[in-house]
Order: C-alpha cells, then sequence, then structure tokens
C-alpha cells in the first residue's frame, strides 16, 4: 500500500484566501510531484522536486508555489486563491530510477468561491 | 518530445466483455511502460508496468505486452467486472526517470 498523505481531502474557500495543500509520504523517496487533474481528467505536472532544497516548475503554469525542507514533505502553497484554481490536485512520490511507478496521494479537492 | 496517445472515451461494456484499450507512445531512448488506474474519487494507482521491449506486465486479469516495432502498450482484459469501472491512464516513464508523461486518460463504464 502506498504511504503517501494528502491533507486536506476537501476544501471550500473563498477568493483571495491563501491555501496551503499538505502532502507527506513516509517511503524515503527522493522525488515528488505535484499534478493538477482537470474535470476532462488530463494530469497536468505543475511543480517537482528532486530531493531536499530542490524544486522545478513542471509543464503547466501555475501560480502556486512549493517547497520542499524534508523529504518526507511536499506543501503547496497559494497565496491569493481565485476560481480559477478550483481543480483537483494530486501529490504523487517516486525513486529515482525510471523503472519505478509513482505513488500517489488520494488527492485535495479544492473549490474556490 | 516524448508523448502518450490512448483511446479516447468513455468505453461502456457489458460484465463479462473483452476490453482493449489502445495506447501508442513516442519517445527517445527506453522508457518504462505503465498503465495507471483511478477510481471514483481516488488518486491513480499502478495497475501494471513493462520496463522493456516484448515485456509483459500484468494484474488483476488485465495485461499490456511492451511492443517497441509498434510503439504500443495496450491494455486488455478478457472478462471485464462492473468493479472495473474506473479512468485509465497509460503513461511513459523517461529514460533517466525525471518525468512522466500520462496520456489523456480512458474512462471505463462496465453495466451489469
Amino acid at each position: 500500500e502506498a504511504d503517501i498523505y494528502q491533507t486536506p481531502r476537501y476544501l471550500v474557500i473563498g477568493t483571495g484566501k491563501k491555501i496551503t495543500l499538505e502532502c507527506s509520504q513516509t517511503m524515503g523517496h527522493d522525488k515528488m510531484y505535484w499534478y493538477q487533474q482537470d474535470p476532462g481528467m488530463e494530469l497536468h505536472l505543475i511543480h517537482y522536486s528532486y530531493g531536499v532544497n530542490s524544486t522545478e516548475k513542471g509543464d503547466l503554469s501555475s501560480e502556486s508555489t512549493v517547497s520542499r525542507i524534508r523529504t518526507e514533505h511536499f506543501p503547496l502553497t497559494l497565496e491569493s486563491a481565485r476560481p480559477s484554481h478550483t481543480s483537483q490536485y494530486l501529490c504523487a512520490s517516486s525513486w529515482t530510477e525510471n523503472t519505478g511507478e509513482l505513488f500517489f496521494g488520494e488527492g485535495s479537492r479544492l473549490t474556490v468561491l | 518530445g516524448d508523448s502518450v496517445t490512448q483511446m479516447e472515451g468513455p468505453v461502456t461494456l457489458s460484465e463479462e466483455a473483452f476490453l482493449t484499450i489502445n495506447c501508442t507512445y513516442t519517445a527517445t531512448g527506453y522508457p518504462s511502460l505503465f498503465w495507471y488506474v483511478q477510481y471514483p474519487g481516488e488518486g491513480l494507482q499502478l495497475l501494471l508496468k513493462a520496463t522493456k521491449a516484448d515485456d509483459k506486465g500484468s494484474n488483476k486479469g488485465f495485461e499490456a505486452t511492451y511492443r517497441k516495432e509498434t510503439t504500443s502498450f495496450h491494455l486488455e482484459k478478457g472478462s471485464v467486472q462492473v468493479s472495473d469501472s474506473a479512468v485509465y491512464f497509460c503513461a511513459l516513464r523517461t529514460t533517466g526517470g525525471f518525468k512522466t508523461i500520462f496520456g489523456a486518460g480512458t474512462r471505463l463504464f462496465v453495466k451489469a
């Protein structure tokens, strides 16, 4: 079973609020990722990290930011939420080698009113 | 660049029908190939994988063979169940392991 956890699972918040989506994994994986999933199901990589103090932007531009101060923790922050940020956010982790699969959390569904 | 193309859905089948979801890829080097499944309200989980040409991945009655000559990794199951209703994603992980590239997903509905 995957040991990667996301909180909150569901969040409804007003425009302009600051939010942080938490993601933690207990597998010691060096790589971590954030994906945004649109209603049409497609996954878009928005951030990734190779390890502590390493963060990179993904393929889809995002106003969110991430940090990786500890191996197991990879939070995503929106300083000022807008309705266009309404989406499902999926966190994942993996080992470095390319034969390894991604382990996903259950997702955080964000609704901005 | 590297990419994954999978058949559009939704796919609707009756219970015990045969399932095929097509997936083709474009990649440099020697990627690993994966099928992930997403059940309603959940994150993705690995269904099966193959790491080199001619490998067959299998799990829960599903199988897919890594075909380098046709750059394909089609998902098949001989007899689907209602509980197989989900979204299926084909994916490749690039040489060097830096990125996983996903197809657009195929939604499967299985009717009793």
